[in-house]
C-alpha cells in the first residue's frame, strides 16, 4: 500500500518569490513519482515526474523537484513564481507496472500568487 | 486529437437516482482509468481498464457503482440510488504504457451534485 503526504494544504505567495510544496510518500515497493497541476475549472495536467536516475527533474515551466529517497520525500520548488502559477498541486506516487499503475495522490496544496 | 474528453461536465441529481457518466479517451490509448475528487482531498483510485478488461478495483467503488469498457474504446461509469456522499467529481484518465511506467492523461471531469 502507499500513501502521499502533502504538508501544506495552502501556500499565499508573493510574485517573483520562491516557493516549496512539500510532498512525503510510503510505500512498501519500488515507486515512480510525480507532480501534477489543476488549474481552475481545468483537469489535471502532469508537471514533472520521477522515474529512476538523476534526482532532481525540472519542467518546462521552470518548476523543479528532488527525490530523497532517505526522507522519502519529493519536494517541489519554483525560484520565482507568477501569477499564472496560481493552481492546485497534487503529489501522486505509483507502483512500478507489475504492482499496477493506479496513482495515489496527496491532499493538494492549494498556490495563491499574490501581485 | 484533443485529449480525453467527459460526458456531461457536469450533472445534479437527487438522491436515489441512477446516472451514467462517459469517458472517451485518446485514441490509441488501451488503459483508461477513473478517479473520484472530493472536495478539498486529491483524486482517489477506482477502477481501471485495460482494453475491455477490467483489472483492478477499488473497495471505495461499492456494489452501486459498475464501469464498463464494452470495445475498449470509451468507458462509462454508471452509479445506482445515488447518495449524497456520491457528490465529487469523477475523473478518466488514459494512458498507454510504453518502457516501465505509462503517463496517465486526465479528463476535465465529471463534477456530480446529489440533493
Amino acid at each position: 500500500a502507499q500513501s502521499v503526504t502533502q504538508l501544506d494544504s495552502q501556500v499565499p505567495v508573493f510574485e517573483e518569490a520562491p516557493v516549496e510544496l512539500r510532498c512525503n510518500y510510503s510505500s512498501s515497493v519500488s515507486v515512480y513519482l510525480f507532480w501534477y497541476v489543476q488549474y481552475p475549472n481545468q483537469g489535471l495536467q502532469l508537471l514533472l515526474k520521477y522515474l529512476s536516475g538523476s534526482t532532481l527533474v525540472e519542467s518546462i515551466n521552470g518548476f523543479e523537484a528532488e527525490f530523497n529517497k532517505s526522507q522519502t520525500s519529493f519536494h517541489l520548488r519554483k525560484p520565482s513564481v507568477h501569477i499564472s502559477d496560481t493552481a492546485e498541486y497534487f503529489c501522486a506516487v505509483s507502483g512500478f507496472k507489475a504492482a499496477g499503475n493506479k496513482l495515489t495522490f496527496g491532499g493538494g496544496t492549494r498556490v495563491l500568487v499574490k501581485p | 486529437d484533443t485529449g480525453v474528453s467527459q460526458d456531461p461536465r457536469h450533472k445534479i441529481t437527487k438522491r436515489g437516482q441512477n446516472v451514467t457518466f462517459r469517458c472517451d479517451p485518446i485514441s490509441e490509448h488501451n488503459r483508461l482509468y477513473w478517479y473520484r475528487q472530493t472536495l478539498g482531498q486529491g483524486p482517489e483510485f477506482l477502477t481501471y481498464f485495460q482494453n475491455e478488461a477490467q483489472l483492478e478495483k477499488s473497495r471505495l467503488l461499492s456494489d452501486r457503482f459498475s464501469a464498463e469498457r464494452p470495445k475498449g474504446s470509451f468507458s462509462t461509469l454508471e452509479i445506482q440510488r445515488t447518495e449524497q456522499g456520491d457528490s465529487a467529481m469523477y475523473l478518466c484518465a488514459s494512458s498507454f504504457p510504453a518502457g516501465t511506467v505509462d503517463e496517465q492523461y486526465f479528463g476535465p471531469g465529471t463534477r456530480l451534485t446529489v440533493t
